[in-house]
């Protein structure tokens, strides 16, 4: 079982829109709509972005959508604020009663 | 929203089992609903998922981790317990738990830092 891929940093301007992608295999990402994100700022407990590859719970900002393509899964800020500024991880159902994270990426707001 | 707050010993001699507590301060621990999972950050790299379980004892394991990961409940304290044995420094992490129900992982607690050394 290994991590799905996502890119080690990203970066942004605020006001601008950034995309996050979650590349995994049609084993999990490719094979089930089971895609969620996390925002966590270090320190704190991560925090629920999106469920089911573009549901966003209720409280979470539309700032933040989410969208799929084969085994491929994004994340897209738009309007980027200072506060966006944390890590973001993707999970993905993997079959067989598990599932896995992305590796983590790093959004700076410059 | 569920509360959750991990705690246990933040120091681990290797080779010792580390267990760490799960308080869950408010919902109902036997709530059908809900299952409980492990998940933890290593230094400078990302989350991994540990395992997770259901109140029945239906018991789900990272591949890289089972059969030194054991789940328990305490539904009479409202906990739920993680038990990793044979640690090495590798194991050294931050430690979260979390409710995971429909492939989400909905509610986290803040972690707990546990250092392996001896």
């Amino acid at each position: 079982q290994s991590a799905l891929t996502q890119p080690r940093s990203v970066s942004g301007s605020p006001g601008q829109s950034v995309t996050i992608s979650c590349t995994g295999t049609n084993s999990d990402v490719g094979g089930y709509n089971f895609v969620s994100w996390y925002q966590h700022h270090p320190g704190k407990a991560p925090k629920l972005l999106i469920s089911d590859v573009t549901k966003r719970p209720s409280g979470v900002s539309d700032r933040f959508s989410g969208s799929k393509s084969a085994d491929t899964a994004s994340l897209t800020i738009s309007g980027l604020q200072a506060e966006d500024e944390a890590d973001y991880y993707c999970w993905s159902f993997a079959g067989s009663d598990t599932w896995v994270f992305g590796g983590g990426t790093k959004l700076t707001v410059l | 929203q569920l509360q959750l707050q991990e705690s246990g010993p933040g120091l681990v001699r290797p080779s010792e089992t580390l267990s760490l507590t799960c308080t869950v301060s408010t919902g109902s621990i036997t709530n059908s609903r809900y299952f409980w999972a492990w998940i933890r950050q290593s230094p400078g790299k990302g989350l991994q998922w540990i395992g997770t379980f259901h109140s029945r004892g239906t018991t789900f394991y990272n591949p890289a981790l089972k059969g030194r990961v054991t789940l328990s409940i305490d539904t009479s304290n409202s906990q739920f317990s993680l038990k990793l044995s044979a640690v090495t420094a590798a194991d050294t992490a931050v430690y979260y738990c979390a409710t995971h129900y429909d492939h989400i992982l909905h509610d986290w607690g803040q972690g707990t830092l546990v250092t392996v050394s001896a």
